[in-house]
C-alpha cells in the first residue's frame, strides 16, 4: 500500500502568518492527493482535492500543489479557525491510506 | 442541503459484531457512493470500505476483508457497515462519508461518527 508522511508534525504560528504543510508519498499517486482538516470531536473536512482543486466552500486562502510524490498545502494567512489538524490523503492505489497528520498550533 | 445521520455510540464484548448506519438525505442517494472510515483515539483516519450505492458493488481494504459488511437499502437511503470477530483495536469513530461526483473516492460530506467501544 501507498504510504503518506506528512511533515512537520506540529506547526507553531501566529495567526495571520503563513502555513506550509508536507505530504509525501511512498510512490507517485500522480495528481490524486486530497487535503482534510479536522478539528477536535469533528469529522475530516475536505478542504483540497486531485493536488490543487479546492472543495465546494473552502476559502481561497487554502491552496494546494503538487504532483507525483511530493505535495504541498498552503495556508496564505492563518485565521483563528484554522488552528487544526490536516491529513492527506490519496486515492491513485486501493487501499485508500491517509498520512499521519500535522497539526498547526496556535504559537 | 446533504446530511449522514449516523446511529448511537455502542459498546461491544470481544468477539460481537456491530451494525452502524447511515442515513443520508439532500441529495439523490443512488447517484453517490458511500464510503466508511474509522479513527482509532489519536491516529489517523483509516479507510475501510466503499459502496456503490446506485449497484451494490463494494470494495474492502484487506486489513478487514472478511470481517467487514457494507449494505444499502435505496428505499431508506441509508447505508450500513457492519464489523463482526470484534476486538479491543477495534475501539474507534467510525464514520460514513459520501464520495465525490464520478465515485473518484474523495469523501466530501462526512456523517457525525459513531464511537464503537470493544471491551470485556
Amino acid at each position: 500500500e501507498i504510504v503518506l508522511a506528512q511533515s512537520p508534525a506540529t506547526l507553531s504560528l501566529s495567526p495571520g502568518e503563513r502555513a506550509t504543510l508536507s505530504c509525501r508519498a511512498s510512490q507517485s499517486v500522480n495528481s490524486y492527493l486530497a487535503w482534510y482538516q479536522q478539528k477536535p470531536g469533528q469529522a475530516p473536512r475536505l478542504l483540497i482535492y486531485d493536488a490543487s482543486k479546492r472543495a465546494t466552500g473552502i476559502p481561497a486562502r487554502f491552496s494546494g500543489s503538487g504532483s507525483g510524490t511530493d505535495f504541498t498545502l498552503t495556508i496564505s494567512s492563518l485565521e483563528p479557525e484554522d488552528f487544526a489538524v490536516y491529513y492527506c490523503q490519496q486515492r491513485s492505489n486501493w487501499p485508500l491510506t491517509f498520512g499521519g497528520g500535522t497539526k498547526v498550533e496556535i504559537k | 442541503q446533504v446530511q449522514l445521520v449516523q446511529s448511537g455510540a455502542e459498546v461491544k464484548k470481544p468477539g460481537a459484531s456491530v451494525k452502524v448506519s447511515c442515513k443520508a438525505s439532500g441529495y439523490t442517494f443512488i447517484s453517490y457512493a458511500m464510503l466508511w472510515v474509522r479513527q482509532a483515539p489519536g491516529q489517523r483516519p483509516e479507510w475501510m470500505g466503499w459502496i456503490n450505492i446506485g449497484n451494490g458493488n463494494t470494495k474492502y481494504s484487506q486489513k478487514f476483508q472478511g470481517r467487514v459488511t457494507i449494505t444499502r437499502d435505496t428505499s431508506a437511503s441509508t447505508a450500513y457497515m457492519e464489523l463482526g470477530s470484534l476486538r479491543s483495536e477495534d475501539t474507534a469513530v467510525y464514520y460514513c462519508a459520501r464520495d465525490s461526483r464520478g465515485g473518484i473516492a474523495v469523501p466530501e460530506y462526512w456523517g457525525q461518527g459513531t464511537l464503537v467501544t470493544v471491551s470485556s
